[in-house]
């Protein structure tokens, strides 16, 4: 069964380091969606794209961050100069249809700014 | 904006007892439906879905109707089991993303 992939699962930085987080999600998929979820709280959505641009982002998706699918296969988040606030774990998720229909979602990458 | 509000947790049931997780929504539109699961150090799985009202989303013996009368998606289960004991999300899906509930905690016991 097709899944969503993402990698690494678990990336420790410095502060003010920049980080590419990776996903690679289900091929014949067409929109996408990183979520956050600070340890012990609610998901939360950070932004959506769809026909390689972004559909929707929330105000916690500030200029610090970014996305890109550099090719036909990855969707990458970008954290451009980390803090220790940015310390969570990151969902890539990826829906076939409309957003009105599920999304999937890959098994997250556990983000630790020191 | 829309939202959803799941009741708080944690709860913590016998095997065999019977589940409710509240869940309810506000939204201008038509959304649908969701409970995601969280295992413990997984990432979330589609427990079941709906995507209008009247529906009823069943999976693993979980089942869950939209009630667009009561903005409702009460999540059931008839017998617990301690595979079970994982964190429950409601969600919505708006135009451009989902709205995920606070989560519920859900420990079944032996």
């Amino acid at each position: 069964e097709p899944e969503v992939t993402q990698t690494p699962s678990h990336q420790v930085t410095q502060m003010g380091q920049e980080v590419i987080l990776r996903c690679v999600p289900i091929s014949n998929h067409l929109y996408f969606y990183w979520y956050r979820q600070i340890l012990g709280q609610k998901v939360e959505f950070l932004v959506s794209f769809y026909n390689n641009e972004i559909s929707e982002k929330s105000e916690i998706f500030d200029d610090q961050f970014s996305v890109e699918r550099p090719d036909g296969s990855n969707f990458t988040l970008k954290i451009r100069s980390t803090k220790l606030e940015d310390s969570a774990m990151y969902f890539c998720a990826s829906g076939e249809f409309s957003p009105y229909n599920e999304q999937f979602f890959g098994p997250g990458t556990r983000l630790t700014v020191l | 904006g829309d939202s959803v509000t799941q009741m708080e947790g944690p709860v913590t049931l016998s095997e065999e007892a019977f589940l409710t997780i509240n869940c309810t929504y506000t939204a201008t539109g038509y959304p649908s439906l969701f409970w995601y699961v969280q295992y413990p150090g997984e990432g979330l799985q589609l427990l079941l879905k709906a995507t209008k009202a009247d529906d009823k989303g069943s999976n693993k013996g979980f089942e869950a109707t939209y009630r667009k009368e009561t903005t409702s998606f009460h999540l059931e289960k008839g017998s617990v089991q301690v595979s079970d004991s994982a964190v429950y999300f409601c969600a919505l899906s708006d135009p451009n993303d989902m709205r995920f509930g606070a989560g519920t905690r859900l420990t079944v016991k032996p």
